[in-house]
């Protein structure tokens, strides 16, 4: 079955300093691969996507790259803001089950990484 | 457009009792989810429906009901409540189809069951 692994948390940075949230997964298919973002009290929100190998997906400067040889989409950002505290979840949407050659859209998810940025 | 909805926002209930968890969505979308959040365990799958009038099983699917009556609706019944059912619910619509359309959430209901 589909599987998502993140990074241990949680991870405790000073404004400005670099982010990398580990991500790798394991798949019966070719999945589409997503970071989400949830806010304190708040529903999870779309960070951005990536659909086939080597693509790169990017928002608000965080970037991730679809790595099919490793298996990886690892999070990035250069400079992290107060305002990125938040929980991450990567997760992966994968195709071709279903009738019709769908997946019916269902995601699977990582366990989260809490990221906290300090002033 | 008020986006996906979830009624009520906080519910504590005793173990044995029942209650129905309310989803609505206003962007017409075909497909909606039911997950359960936990700590340290991401967001586990209920079951979710691909259009009104149907329902499949997620991956946690035990003690959990559900009915798209209306394809705007998605409702989450507990019968029996369980202290294990203890959580916080969220729903979620996406348009639908082919194509990796992206999944909206609602803020969330936490329910307590003691």
């Amino acid at each position: 079955g589909n599987s998502v692994t993140q990074m241990e948390g949680p991870v405790t940075l000073s404004e400005e300093a670099f982010l990398t949230i580990n991500c790798t997964y394991t798949a019966t298919g070719y999945p589409s691969l997503f970071w989400y973002v949830q806010y304190p009290g708040e529903g999870l929100q779309l960070l951005l996507k990536a659909t086939k190998a080597d693509d790169k997906g990017s928002n608000k400067g965080f970037e991730a790259t679809y790595r099919k040889e490793t298996t990886s989409f690892h999070l990035e950002k250069g400079s992290v803001q107060v305002s990125d505290s938040a929980v991450y979840f990567c997760a992966l949407s994968d195709r071709g089950l279903g009738a019709g050659g769908t997946s019916y859209g269902k995601l699977t998810f990582g366990q989260g990484t809490i990221l906290t940025v300090h002033p | 457009n008020a986006g996906v909805t979830q009624t009520p926002k906080f519910r504590v209930l005793k173990t044995g009792q029942s209650m129905t968890l309310l989803c609505a969505q206003d962007m017409n979308h075909e497909y909606m989810y039911w997950y359960r959040q936990d700590p340290g365990m991401g967001l586990r799958l209920i079951h979710y429906s691909v259009g009104e009038g149907t329902t499949a099983k997620g991956e946690v699917p035990d003690g959990y009901n559900v009915s798209r009556l209306k394809k705007q609706n998605f409702l989450l019944g507990l019968e029996s409540a369980a202290p294990s059912q203890t959580s916080v619910y969220f729903c979620a619509s996406t348009r639908g189809g082919t194509g990796y359309n992206e999944q909206f959430f609602g803020p969330g209901t936490r329910l307590t069951v003691l």
